[in-house]
């Protein structure tokens, strides 16, 4: 079955640059998402990427999409402590927001 | 800005004991979705309903699972018996058409079974 993997903690300072890294499995993956949890809040969608893309920028997102190695990252330039959340990848192989298959989330640390 | 609100935010149950999860989703919103999370792990789909009808469910989604829309607001997840693990977050969804690449989520309700 599909299958997606984050790493579960990521720390950084403020004012650098956040990677946050999640591999799928599933080939036929159509859209990739990344999701933000804040403390007590639902899963606010950030942002996702088609298949058939390689990057896209939104501010001060920038997703990178490598297909072969089945790889999505998500970058957070100039992160504030108000990105500290927990970030979750998701992977829809229909296509829409139907039927999501998520990882287990990063939480990021933003520290002064 | 419109929001998925769930009620309660966390809930306290005894093994054995039905509960009932509430969900009130975008109001022109026509399609419903249940996920949950078992802490430390992942974010997994439960159900999909659309015109009073289950659209699609996961394995987890056995006999004691059940879905409703009793009226024109409220979306339910009900749990007949709960067991121990059955305690995690649960999380309902919705999008306007079924073709959206946009889910819209609540906050999630903390289902404890003791």
């Amino acid at each position: 079955g599909e299958d997606v993997e984050q790493s579960l903690f990521l720390s950084v300072r403020e004012g650098d640059s956040s990677v946050i890294n999640c591999t799928y499995t599933d080939s036929s993956s159509t859209y990739l998402y990344w999701y933000k949890q804040e403390p007590g809040a639902g899963l606010q969608l950030l942002t996702y990427i088609f298949s058939n893309m390689d990057m896209k920028q939104d501010q001060r997102l920038t997703v990178l999409l490598n297909k072969k190695d089945k790889h999505l990252s998500l970058r957070i330039a100039d992160t504030q402590t108000g990105d500290s959340a927990i970030y979750f990848c998701a992977e829809s192989r229909t296509g829409t927001a139907s039927k999501l298959t998520f990882g287990t989330g990063t939480r990021l640390q933003v520290t002064l | 800005e419109p929001e998925v609100t769930q009620t309660p935010s966390h809930q306290v149950t005894q093994m054995g004991q039905e509960v009932i999860l509430r969900c009130v989703p975008i109001s022109n919103h026509l399609y419903f979705y249940w996920y949950r999370q078992i802490l430390g792990q992942k974010v997994e789909f439960l159900v999909s309903f659309y015109n009073n009808e289950i659209s699609e469910k996961s394995e987890i989604f056995d006999d004691q699972f059940s879905v409703e829309r009793p009226d024109g607001s409220n979306f339910t997840l009900k749990i007949r018996s709960t067991k121990l693990e059955d305690s995690a977050m649960y999380f309902c969804a919705s999008t306007m058409l079924g073709g959206d690449t946009e889910a819209f989520f609540g906050q999630g309700t903390r289902l404890t079974v003791v």
